[in-house]
């Protein structure tokens, strides 16, 4: 009964820096998503997929990349990191396919750029 | 463009005091509404959702109701409890063919509950 699965749960980075951050369900959902949470700000979406091979940029995808090889996995790859991406990063995954679907999210990476 | 504001927190109460979060929303289109809740530590779960006009979604003892004519969706509970401390956050999903139900949150609104 796993769900969305995140790893790491923290990480710091040095300035300049690369990280994947890992996501994985195993709902057999179609939808993946990433999201970020700053104080006060709410959730923000950098990038979310619609299935295998598919994905398309969110609200904020600068300084991000993603892929989607497989229903499971939707990896997020910080390249250059910067102190504007310390956040906390949530993983998302939704089989829609209904008007009222639900969101199942990871636990969250915390994430320092220092 | 669509958008979710909710009342600033945080907010502070007694254990079975009467709480309101108030949340409303600008959206084109007809919306569905959900509230969702993050205790510490973990992720966001959904709470309670509301997919149109005068539905009420209900859940742990919490309501909300979508209300079209003054675009808001405020939770409220009756009677409080300690192990309802947590983030509430607002949402909205403007469910578009071919990208997804991506839901756009309000900036969250944290709860403690005091003995």
């Amino acid at each position: 009964n796993a769900g969305v699965t995140q790893t790491p749960k923290f990480r710091i980075l040095k300035i300049g820096q690369s990280m994947t951050l890992q996501c994985t369900q195993d709902m057999n959902h179609n939808y993946m998503y990433w999201y970020r949470q700053d104080p006060g700000m709410g959730l923000k979406l950098i990038y979310y997929s619609v299935g295998a091979g598919i994905t398309d940029k969110g609200e904020v995808p600068n300084g991000y990349n993603v892929s989607r090889s497989t229903t499971e996995d939707f990896p997020l790859r910080l390249e250059l990191a910067a102190p504007s991406q310390t956040s906390v990063y949530f993983c998302a995954s939704s089989y829609p396919g209904q008007r009222n679907e639900k969101l199942f999210f990871g636990s969250g990476t915390q994430l320092s750029v220092l | 463009g669509n958008s979710v504001t909710q009342m600033e927190g945080p907010v502070t109460l007694s254990e079975e005091a009467f709480l309101t979060i108030n949340c409303t929303y600008t959206a084109t289109g007809y919306p569905s509404l959900f509230w969702y809740v993050q205790y510490p530590g973990e992720g966001l779960q959904l709470l309670l959702k509301a997919t149109k006009a005068d539905d009420k979604g209900s859940n742990k003892g919490f309501e909300a109701t979508y209300r079209k004519e003054t675009t808001s969706f405020h939770l409220e509970k009756g009677s409080v409890q300690v192990s309802d401390s947590a983030v509430y956050f607002c949402a909205l999903s403007a469910m578009i063919y071919n990208q997804g139900g991506k839901l756009i949150f309000g900036q969250g609104t944290e709860l403690s509950v005091k003995p």
